[in-house]
């Protein structure tokens, strides 16, 4: 079955700080990935989305992440973060044999607050 | 209305009762899923629903978890005879085509 590995599970930044969190997968087929973020007190609400063409995606509020398919990876990053951006990120990836035929399998979550 | 919305925000039960979780899903999706989230722990996928197909309960932990959808409408999640494991963020998502989710609030479920 698909799992998905977030390596951070508390981060902590300064303001201005660059940002990277990791996430890998292990389903090696077609897969689509997503970067969920929940800022505290919120849904669940989706950062950006991967599913063919330019492996480098760009979401909302200046986030981005590079797919890497040779290394299962599909990690986020932003170049300067600010306080708002403290929330849970979520890794999660849809694919056969994952969460159902359309569920997302999510890692445990990163938990990243940024000290003002 | 706007989202997913899910009721009731919160639940406390006591073990052995049953719960029943309902979930709207935005007007037009299709596709309804439940997932799971534990304290400390990431979402673990439950049910699927996708138009009138059967769901794929492939992610239900158990018997005693059980889930309906009429049509593209509303969804329940039933859970009977509940245990302190069950305490957890029920989260419903639906989505218009193989793509996005678009996540409910949840319903925190606590047994005691």
């Amino acid at each position: 079955a698909q799992s998905v590995s977030q390596h951070n599970h508390h981060v902590i930044l300064s303001e201005a700080a660059s940002l990277e969190l990791g996430c890998n997968y292990s389903y090696g087929g077609t897969v689509n990935l997503f970067w969920y973020v929940q800022y505290p007190g919120q849904h669940l609400q989706l950062l950006l989305k991967y599913f063919s063409g330019d492996p480098l995606v760009k979401g909302i509020k200046g986030f981005e992440a590079e797919f890497i398919k040779s290394k299962f990876s599909f990690n986020l990053r932003k170049p300067s973060v600010q306080w708002s951006d403290t929330a849970e990120y979520f890794c999660a990836v849809n694919g056969p044999s994952g969460g159902g035929a359309d569920g997302l399998t999510f890692g445990k979550g990163t938990h990243l607050i940024i000290q003002p | 209305g706007a989202g997913v919305s899910q009721s009731p925000s919160n639940k406390v039960t006591e073990k052995g009762k049953d719960v029943e979780l309902r979930c709207d899903p935005i007007s037009g999706h299709t596709a309804l899923y439940w997932y799971r989230q534990r304290l400390g722990q990431g979402l673990e996928f439950l049910i699927y629903f996708q138009g009138n197909s059967a769901p794929d309960k492939s992610g239900l932990p158990s018997d005693r978890f059980s889930a309906e959808r009429t049509g593209e409408s509303v969804s329940t999640l039933t859970i009977q005879r509940t245990q302190q494991e069950d305490s957890a963020v029920y989260l419903c998502a639906s989505s218009p085509r193989r793509d996005e989710q678009f996540f409910g609030p949840g319903t925190r479920l606590t047994v005691l």
